[in-house]
């Protein structure tokens, strides 16, 4: 079946330092591609998506390319803060036709001052 | 507007009870979702609902599981003779009919002793 595999293990940066988040997918057909963040204390939230292959989603300063050829989605930022801190869920929608969502184990992200 | 939400955000059971969580997805979202998050993973999918009708409940992880939505919005995940294993946070999410971005709530907390 569909499944989305990140890397492995926390991400501990500094402030101002770049991010790169890791996301690589198994898929029948084309599906659309998501970034889902958890900030501490919170629900999830849809960070960005993109729906066909090199379309580029972007939100809050981060950006993922849709990599139909290397089958990937890695996020990244240019410069992070400490409010980036959360945990970030790399997630694809079923193309069968209800857009059941398959995730990702998640990366948690903290950022030191 | 508000957003989905899950009640109660806490459950304490023993083991063998039953168990039941609410859900309130935005109004005017035809399409609902559970999922279930064990610590450390991402959610994982358990049922889909296309107003009252259970489109695809391929998730559920066995006959203990049950879920309706009989008026096509509050939705009911049921879980008879709870298991220690059933621990996990449970998630419901919903969106806009043939939309795919899914607006999760704050989940509920349940906790097998």
């Amino acid at each position: 079946g569909d499944s989305v595999t990140q890397m492995e293990g926390p991400v501990t940066l500094s402030e101002e330092a770049f991010l790169t988040i890791n996301c690589t997918y198994t898929a029948t057909g084309y599906p659309s591609l998501f970034w889902y963040v958890q900030y501490p204390g919170e629900g999830l939230q849809l960070l960005l998506k993109a729906t066909k292959a090199d379309d580029k989603g972007s939100n809050k300063g981060f950006e993922a390319t849709y990599r139909k050829e290397t089958t990937s989605f890695h996020l990244e930022k240019g410069s992070v803060q400490v409010s980036d801190s959360a945990v970030y869920f790399c997630a694809l929608s079923d193309y069968y036709g209800n857009n059941r969502l398959a995730f990702g184990k998640g990366n948690q992200v903290v950022v030191i001052p | 507007g508000a957003g989905v939400s899950q009640t109660p955000s806490n459950k304490v059971t023993e083991k063998g009870k039953y168990v039941e969580l609410r859900c309130d997805p935005i109004s005017g979202h035809t399409a609902l979702y559970w999922y279930r998050q064990s610590l450390g993973q991402g959610p994982e999918f358990l049922i889909y609902f296309q107003g009252t009708g259970a489109a695809d409940d391929s998730g559920l992880p066995n006959d203990r599981f049950f879920a309706v939505r009989p008026e096509g919005s509050v939705s009911t995940l049921k879980i008879q003779r709870t298991e220690r294993g059933d621990s996990a946070v449970y998630l419901c999410a919903s969106s806009s009919n043939g939309q795919e971005t899914q607006y999760f709530g704050p989940g509920t907390r349940l906790l097998v002793l």
